[in-house]
């Protein structure tokens, strides 16, 4: 069966900071990766996707992901984390073709930033 | 852009009461889908639709029932309210099966408490 573990619940880096945040998978067959972010009492933004090709994959508000095939992972990454990224991170893949493309959720990582 | 649409936002519940989650989508999606939120457990599937008509148990039915009222809206039903059912409720959509597909696009959300 499918699923997705984040092994870090809570991430605190300062303004300025790199950050990664960890993501590993388990799908039998080739993944559909998702990044959603989630700010306060809000619902959850596509931050980037990987179906397929470049295993780099560039996404919104600065954000890139690196597809691993050989270590099952799927690590968000930025440069320099501004305040405003200060949210819930939340890791998914895609259940196939047969199962009317649902996902299957991470349990989140809560990101704080300090000044 | 409306996007996916959940009524209502927040509701308050006593325990053995019903009530019913309404969502509805403008975006043309075959499949529909209904999330629950709790701390440290990520999202977690609920019911989805793959394609009007159809309807299928997800991870954590029980509780629950739904409708695919068209191919626009998908409401949640709660037939007898239980505390352990306060949570918070995702609806959300996307076309489904295919390359493109799989990306999901989710409602703002619905906060229930059940007490």
């Amino acid at each position: 069966a499918q699923s997705v573990t984040q092994p870090d619940i809570h991430i605190t880096v300062s303004e300025g900071a790199s950050l990664e945040l960890r993501c590993n998978y388990s799908y039998g067959a080739t993944p559909y990766l998702f990044w959603y972010v989630q700010s306060p009492g809000q619902g959850l933004q596509l931050l980037l996707k990987y179906f397929s090709g470049d295993t780099l994959v560039q996404g919104i508000k600065g954000f890139e992901a690196e597809f691993k095939r050989s270590q099952s992972s799927f690590n968000l990454r930025k440069p320099s984390v501004h305040w405003s990224d200060a949210a819930e991170y939340f890791c998914a893949v895609g259940a196939g073709w047969n199962q009317g493309g649902k996902l299957i959720f991470g349990q989140g990582t809560e990101l704080s930033v300090k000044p | 852009n409306a996007g996916v649409t959940q009524t209502p936002k927040f509701q308050v519940l006593k325990t053995g009461q019903s009530m019913t989650l309404q969502c509805a989508q403008d975006m043309n999606h075959n499949s529909m889908y209904w999330y629950r939120q709790d701390p440290g457990m990520g999202l977690r599937l609920i019911y989805y639709s793959a394609s009007e008509g159809t309807t299928d148990k997800g991870e954590v039915p029980n509780g629950y029932n739904v409708s695919r009222l068209n191919k626009r809206e998908f409401s949640l039903r709660l037939e007898s309210a239980a505390p352990s059912q306060t949570s918070v409720y995702f609806c959300a959509s996307s076309a489904g099966q295919g390359r493109t597909g799989n990306t999901i696009y989710f409602g703002e959300g619905s906060w229930l408490t059940v007490v």
